[in-house]
């Protein structure tokens, strides 16, 4: 079946614009995750959904970084007013249920560039 | 969730097994031991976890200490395409619903290269 998608998969940007990143998760999965990536790191962990509840955004670095599930399935991170030091792969990631230890399935991630 | 060390960095002859070194001394009870992949301009994907017991799938198997401080993620016979970076991560157990316990926590992993 159809795995996690991300659109786009790669993003350029100039400093102080604003970006949007689509992520759709597996149809029919109650749990997603926003991961950040940077160059030779592994990922870190930005937000999490339970259906349209933002039940932990702890991981943001600053209030210019926003996320959203409205309806419980597609989710957007925006980024607000970009910075160089937002350049990164940014990963979804979903899962079935809300068990603290259910497998996620991560999606190939948006590279955003900022120049 | 407890903190893991891993080595850099591996090379692993082609059809040869593939040994993963994993520390996880200050692993607690309830904590589970997982193991990540995460091929060359992908996202991560999950191969194996486990508790205290040996655990063995199609992709991989998993040897966990009898004191559970450090584990050991074998690849049977390596291919080509089992060049990636390998994660081992610690997370709480089923059921735990305190702050932080949905998300992984990676840290730089093993970058393993099969080499022909």
């Amino acid at each position: 079946g159809a795995g996690v998608s991300q659109s786009p998969r790669y993003k350029v940007a100039k400093r102080g614009q604003d970006v949007a990143l689509r992520c759709d998760p597996i149809s029919g999965h109650v749990s997603l995750f926003w991961y950040q990536q940077a160059l030779g790191q592994g990922p870190e962990f930005l937000t999490y959904f339970q259906n349209e509840a933002q039940l932990d955004k702890s991981g943001l670095p600053s209030d210019r970084f926003f996320a959203e599930r409205p309806e419980g399935s597609v989710s957007t991170l925006k980024i607000q007013r970009t910075q160089q030091e937002d350049s990164a792969v940014y990963l979804c990631a979903s899962s079935q249920a809300g068990d603290s230890t259910d497998t996620q399935y991560f999606g190939p991630g948006t590279r955003l560039t900022v120049l | 969730d407890a903190k893991t060390t891993q080595p850099p960095s591996m090379d692993c002859a082609e059809g040869r097994a593939a040994n993963l070194p994993c520390n996880h001394s200050t692993i607690s009870g309830n904590e589970y031991v997982y193991w990540y992949r995460q091929i060359h301009s992908q996202g991560p994907q999950y191969i194996i976890h486990g508790l205290k017991n040996n655990e063995t799938n199609e992709m991989a198997s998993l040897i966990i200490t009898e004191d559970r401080k450090s584990s050991t993620l074998i690849l049977p016979h390596a291919t080509l395409r089992d060049t990636a970076v390998y994660y081992c991560i610690v997370r709480v157990e089923e059921g735990y619903s305190g702050a932080g316990s949905y998300q992984l926590t990676f840290g730089k992993g093993t970058k393993l290269s099969v080499i022909p």
